[in-house]
């Protein structure tokens, strides 16, 4: 089976600017959830999308946004940038939910100028 | 308020010895727990994971054990590969309830030839 790929492996932004990373979980995975891992920081929980619905959300602005589509595949959005969201977005996908073993893919690493 | 804690940064190990990277947690309704190793420019692989009926659970040279009444949980790797050198992850999570895995910050372990 194809592992979690997303697109795309590297993005530089400028403040202010919004920005779109794609995730296409494993096959017959339905959970998508994002994380966000900065420097000298654990992973940090975004949201989990599950049939298209998001089932569970983190504590971040409403800036950062998410969707999912009916092959489950998810789209993750960032509006007006800010310096301190220059990070890597790691997607997970699951069979069990975002409470069991997720399988991640290699990341989008984001800097924002 | 971080619920899982990694308080050792970094570690080094000889190759062949155990290396024992330590996590506690505060959060009493954690019933399942997971380490993950991370490989730069990589996602987080799975490693091994544990459910709170269970104070052990083995998978070849990885061992995680589980000490409820302490909230803590350890994984022992035994001999240590030069191979197994990177950042070590733990992360908990209510199963029961489908609440996202809370990771900690990590812990690098150097296995030196």
């Amino acid at each position: 089976k194809a592992g979690v790929t997303q697109t795309p492996r590297y993005l530089i932004k400028t403040r202010g600017q919004q920005v779109t990373l794609s995730c296409s979980p494993i096959s017959g995975h339905r959970s998508v959830s994002w994380y966000q891992q900065t420097p000298g920081q654990g992973l940090q929980f975004l949201f989990e999308y599950f049939s298209e619905t998001q089932r569970n959300k983190g504590n971040f602005p409403g800036r950062f946004s998410g969707r999912q589509f009916s092959n489950s595949r998810s789209e993750m959005n960032v509006s007006t940038l800010e310096l301190g969201d220059s990070a890597l977005y790691l997607c997970a996908s699951s069979q069990e939910g975002a409470s069991g073993e997720q399988y991640f893919g290699p990341g989008t690493r984001l800097t924002v100028t | 308020d971080q619920q899982v804690k990694q308080n050792s940064p970094s570690l080094s190990v000889q190759e062949g010895r155990i290396s024992i990277l330590n996590c506690d947690y505060t959060n009493s309704m954690f019933d399942y727990f997971l380490w993950y190793k991370k490989y730069p420019a990589e996602g987080p692989t799975f490693l091994i994971s544990i459910s709170s009926i269970k104070d052990k659970n083995e998978d070849g040279r990885f061992t995680v054990f589980l000490n409820k009444s302490a909230k803590h949980l350890s994984l022992h790797i035994v001999p240590s590969q030069p191979g197994d050198s990177a950042v070590y992850f733990c992360a908990a999570s209510r199963y029961s309830g489908n609440t996202p895995l809370v990771f900690g910050k990590g812990t690098r372990l150097s296995v030196i030839a």
